[in-house]
Formats: C-alpha cells, structure tokens, sequence
C-alpha cells in the first residue's frame, strides 16, 4: 500500500529553527510537495522536490532522498504566523498526490 | 487577481437533503480536483477532471457525484448526505497534470450534516 508518514505535531520556540520530516512510500515517484495549512484554511503551496538535495526558498527549505524515501522542510526564524499545520504530499507513478495527514506545528512566543 | 472560489463557505444540510457545492477558477486551469478533509486527516480525493475527462476515485462513494459544465465551474453533488459526510470540502486546480504542476486549493466549503 501507499504510506506517508510526518509526526503528527511538534512545538517549537519564536525565533528558532524547525524540521519536519516525511517518509514515503508509494508506487512510484514523480516528486514530493509541502503545503502548509492554517486552521480552517486551505492548503498554500510552499515547495516542491524531484531531485535529491536542498531547496531553499527564503525561511523555509526542503530536502529530498528518494532512495531513502524521506523529506524534511526545514523553518527558520519561526514567527507566530508559522502556526500551522504542513502536509508532505508524494506523487505517485500515475501523478496522483498521496497526502500524509500533517504536522500540526505550534510555535510558542 | 487569479484564483480559485468556492460557495458557500459554510453549508448546513439535514440528513438525506441533496446539497450542491461549487466551484469556480479564473486560472483557466486543465484540471479540477474536489477532495474531502475531516478533521486533522489528510485530503481525500473524491474526483477530478482533466479538461473534460471524468476520474472517479475506486473508493469515492456512489452518494458523490460531480459536474464540470466548462473549463472555469465544477460542482459537488452530495445526493442523501449522511452525518460522516460532514468535512471541509476542498476544491483544487492545477495547470496540468503531472510533475512539477502544484495544486491551487480554494477557501473550502465546510459542511455540517443535522
């Protein structure tokens, strides 16, 4: 069957750095999305993975190992705003997107 | 500015009462995604629509249906709603289908069953 795992919450300090880690497992891999989700809200785009390495795109950046099947999305400078939850999201070998059920991150002042 | 719009955002119906949700996108996207998330779960898809072509998901209950009249619209049909079917409903598009085409999620219709 098609698996994704992310710790389902974490708590973390203003100002701190934060990693959020996914493990995959699916039929096939066309490359992995984060999303970020507030409360209530839907799903915002932050980044997308196809080949191993870091992606960094301003306070945030995202590693991929696909013969680990594992990502993390790193956060630094973490504010207030950064209260959500992130949802990693794998696409598949016929690009479907596998979603795991979030990180609800709770940052604390 | 380009996006994706759903109505209404809230929707209270009673049990067995036929509800329609909508969608609209100015992205002129390819496809059309509906999923369905509970609380602190991931997204369900339900369906979704590649230009004009129907994908059905295998466990999508037979109790959901869709509609795509043109490019811009999809809609949910929810024929006898039952008190699991209250989640957030989510409509999503996406330029294309396939690789680096990230999904552009509208406000979501939350919808409560009596």
């Amino acid at each position: 069957g098609q698996n994704i795992d992310q710790p389902t919450e974490m708590t973390a300090t203003e100002g701190a750095i934060v990693q959020i880690n996914c493990t995959y497992q699916t039929s096939g891999f066309n490359g992995l999305f984060w999303y970020q989700q507030h409360a209530g809200e839907a799903p915002t785009f932050l980044s997308y993975n196809v080949l191993d390495g870091l992606e960094e795109k301003g306070r945030f950046s995202s590693f991929l190992s696909r013969s680990k099947g594992y990502s993390y999305l790193l956060l630094k400078e973490l504010q207030m705003k950064d209260s959500a939850s992130y949802l990693c999201a794998v696409q598949d070998s016929n690009y479907q997107l596998i979603w795991g059920a979030g990180t609800k991150l709770i940052i604390k002042p | 500015d380009a996006m994706v719009i759903q109505n209404p955002r809230y929707q209270v119906t009673q049990f067995g009462k036929p509800v329609t949700l909508s969608c609209s996108q100015t992205l002129n996207h390819n496809v059309m995604y509906w999923y369905q998330q509970k609380s602190s779960q991931a997204p369900k898809l339900l369906f979704h629509y590649y230009d004009k072509d129907f994908n059905n998901e295998a466990d999508t209950p037979d109790n959901f249906q869709s509609r795509r009249p043109n490019t811009s619209f999809c809609f949910l049909d929810i024929r006898s709603p039952g008190l699991g079917d209250a989640a957030m409903y989510l409509c999503a598009t996406s330029r294309d289908r396939g690789s680096s085409y990230e999904q552009y999620f509208g406000p979501g219709t939350r919808l409560t069953v009596t």
